[in-house]
């Protein structure tokens, strides 16, 4: 029982360079979304994908990319890392209502 | 965007108390989420709300889905240590236009509870 996995856990990056977090789920959900975490603002929407083959912005979309690799993968690019793009990253896969989340990937960018 | 308002921030409570949190928007929303987070971990759902003024339970969890459709609380009753952690609204829309499934949640700020012995 997997669910959802996020790899690394952990990331500390230098401004401008690049990194790409993975994110893979095993319970065959269409959808699935990139958000980011700041202390005291909750979780905002960065990128999803309602199905494989479509990715979409969210609220926060600048400096990132996405990729749906196929139905269980779905990672976020960083391009050229800068420090306001520290935050803790979860991914999230849905079929409907409830989405289940990852553990995160906590970034720092230095 | 879309905004959610919840409150408190945090709070600090005595074992074997309840507790009650809300949230408010200035949009309607079509489903709203109670979700808790533990630290290091990602949100898990708690409770899910699909129709205004309904009133579910979890355990000794309620929450419900306000009339209007712009907010909802959540109570915990008889707290327990392992009750701490953060707890987040979240209001859900479909996604649109080429959405298929895919659901949009705005999160609140997020209320830090934490249980005293």
């Amino acid at each position: 029982n997997a669910g959802v996995t996020q790899t690394p856990k952990f990331q500390v990056l230098k401004t401008g360079q690049s990194m790409t977090l993975q994110c893979a789920q095993d319970m065959n959900h269409n959808s699935m979304y990139w958000y980011r975490q700041d202390p005291g603002m909750g979780l905002r929407l960065i990128y999803y994908s309602a199905s494989e083959g479509t990715t979409d912005k969210g609220e926060v979309p600048n400096g990132y990319n996405v990729s749906r690799l196929n139905k269980r993968e779905f990672s976020l690019r960083l391009e050229s890392a800068a420090p306001s793009q520290t935050s803790v990253y979860f991914c999230a896969s849905s079929e409907l209502t409830e989405a289940f989340f990852g553990q995160g990937t906590r970034l720092t960018v230095v | 965007g879309q905004q959610l308002n919840q409150s408190p921030q945090s709070m600090f409570i005595q074992e074997g108390e309840d507790v009650s949190m809300n949230c408010t928007s200035s949009s309607i929303f079509n489903t709203w989420l109670w979700y808790k987070q533990d630290p290091g971990e990602g949100p898990v759902l708690l409770i899910a709300l699909y129709k205004a003024g309904e009133l579910t339970s979890n355990g000794r969890l309620t929450a419900q889905f306000g009339i209007t459709r712009k907010d909802s609380f959540l109570n915990i009753s008889a707290s327990i240590p392992s009750d701490v952690g953060i707890y987040f609204c979240a209001g859900q829309l479909k996604l649109a236009p080429r959405s298929g499934s895919a659901r949009q949640l705005t999160f609140g700020s997020g209320t830090q509870l934490t249980v005293l012995p």
